[in-house]
């Protein structure tokens, strides 16, 4: 079965550069979820899309921007990197239709050297 | 504030050694309530969903039951390879946020 997709799997980065992950829901999912896992934490959200549309922020910085676009995939723009941002990012995707759980894809591993 | 508390934090067991991971909450309106299991560097992986009070889920060792107020993660007998972090969420809210509990890193000795 279709999975959520992530790219890249890992990621370094220098102080002060930019990153941009993306994501790739399951086929006929319309809701796109980011969070931020860091060492032996929980994950925090960030941020969700429905229908290419904002629905819901979180702990997301002003340093970090995303949207999703007309095929669904999003993607997750970070600027002025710095070393706290360093953590596993995950995406998950739903289908917008009462509660439903979300789906993980494997994650983004950004490292700030 | 929309809080979800999970206990304990860790949890060591023998092989064999059957135990119950609790999942408290505090949310307006909730809609439902996921278990997932993570292992080291990777994705969560969805385990159940519980809707209301009173219901219950199974899978292989894994039973999963929910109240007003929390849900219980029973497993019974456990293996080593159950050995995992589990983590609660919980969506509620206007805007049906999901919130994530810290989880409990379960580890099951040989």
């Amino acid at each position: 079965a279709a999975g959520v997709i992530q790219s890249p799997r890992h990621l370094i980065k220098e102080k002060r550069e930019t990153a941009t992950l993306k994501c790739y829901p399951i086929p006929r999912h319309d809701t796109v979820y980011w969070y931020q896992q860091g060492p032996g934490q929980d994950p925090q959200f960030l941020i969700s899309f429905y229908e290419k549309m904002q629905s819901d922020k979180g702990s997301i910085p002003d340093r970090f921007s995303a949207q999703q676009f007309s095929d669904y995939h999003s993607e997750l723009n970070m600027s002025s990197l710095e070393l706290g941002d360093s953590a596993l990012y995950f995406c998950a995707s739903s289908e917008n239709t009462g509660v439903t759980e979300a789906f993980f894809g494997q994650g983004t591993r950004l490292t700030v050297v | 504030e929309d809080q979800v508390t999970q206990s304990p934090e860790a949890l060591r067991l023998q092989e064999g050694e059957s135990s119950s991971l609790n999942c408290s909450y505090t949310v307006s309106g909730l809609r439902g309530l996921f278990w997932y299991r993570q292992d080291p560097g990777k994705g969560p992986e969805f385990l159940f969903t519980l809707y209301s009070a009173g219901e219950e889920k199974e899978k292989e060792r894994l039973k999963a039951t929910l109240t007003k107020k929390e849900s219980f993660l029973h497993i019974t007998a456990p293996k080593p390879e159950d050995s995992a972090t589990y983590l609660c969420a919980v969506q509620a809210g206007r805007d049906d946020k999901i919130i994530f509990g810290k989880g409990t890193r379960l580890h099951i000795l040989p």
